[in-house]
């Protein structure tokens, strides 16, 4: 079975970056298709992007582009999320997740990004 | 972009009550949903793919019916695992979206 496990918890201050992997195992990275999901403190799940198989790209929300990007490595079936331009409003547990017939079947354990000044 | 929204934000049960859970998207998604539960410091865990299939591991007591627009979740006897919050997600096309959640406590 697939198994994620993310990098730790990151303080970032305003205007900067972040960089969250996702280390897969179970499964090779290629066989999966993995998206990126975030939720606010007491807030709901927000999806920011991920591969779609059928175009064969990577696909990110409006609300994210230009901000985000996302990017794997294969030879350490390791995902990637860079986020640029930090400001508090990104202040969220991020997540990675498998996606298969359209649900999110494996979910890493989640990294928290806490921007401050 | 499909919308999602859940019905009721929250709602208040005892132990073996029937709880049932709604959610409505604002086009046509056939039966791409998903349900998922998430409790406090975790992250979710899928309970129902395609409005209606159990996922492995998922006790009988959930389940998941409707296609369309409409869609509910149903615990038919709740337990004390299942205090929780719940979001639908339509898996129709891109982008995916969730739903604001549901969160059952206890009454």
């Amino acid at each position: 079975q697939v198994q994620l496990v993310q990098s730790g918890a990151e303080v970032k201050k305003p205007g900067a970056s972040v960089k969250v992997s996702c280390k897969v195992s179970g499964y090779t990275l290629t066989e999966l298709s993995m998206h990126w999901v975030r939720q606010a403190p007491g807030k709901g799940l927000e999806w920011m992007g991920g591969f779609d198989p059928e175009d064969g790209e990577t696909i990110y929300a409006q609300k994210f582009q230009g901000r985000v990007t996302m990017t794997e490595d294969t030879s350490t079936d390791t995902a990637y999320m860079e986020l640029s331009s930090l400001r508090s409003e990104d202040t969220a547990v991020y997540y990675c997740a498998t996606i298969g017939s359209g649900s999110y079947y494996t979910w890493g354990q989640g990294t928290l990004v806490t921007v401050s000044s | 972009d499909i919308q999602m929204t859940q019905s009721p934000s929250s709602v208040s049960a005892s132990v073996g009550d029937r709880v049932t859970i709604t959610c409505r998207a604002s086009q046509g998604i056939s039966s791409w949903l998903a349900w998922y539960q998430q409790k406090p410091g975790k992250a979710p865990k899928l309970l129902i793919y395609a409005a209606s299939s159990l996922q492995s591991g998922v006790p009988s007591r959930f389940s998941g019916s409707g296609s369309g627009t409409d869609f509910t979740l149903t615990i038919s006897s709740l337990q004390p695992e299942d205090f929780a919050t719940y979001y639908c997600q339509q898996a129709n096309s891109f982008p995916p979206a969730f739903g604001g959640g549901t969160k059952v406590e206890i009454k």
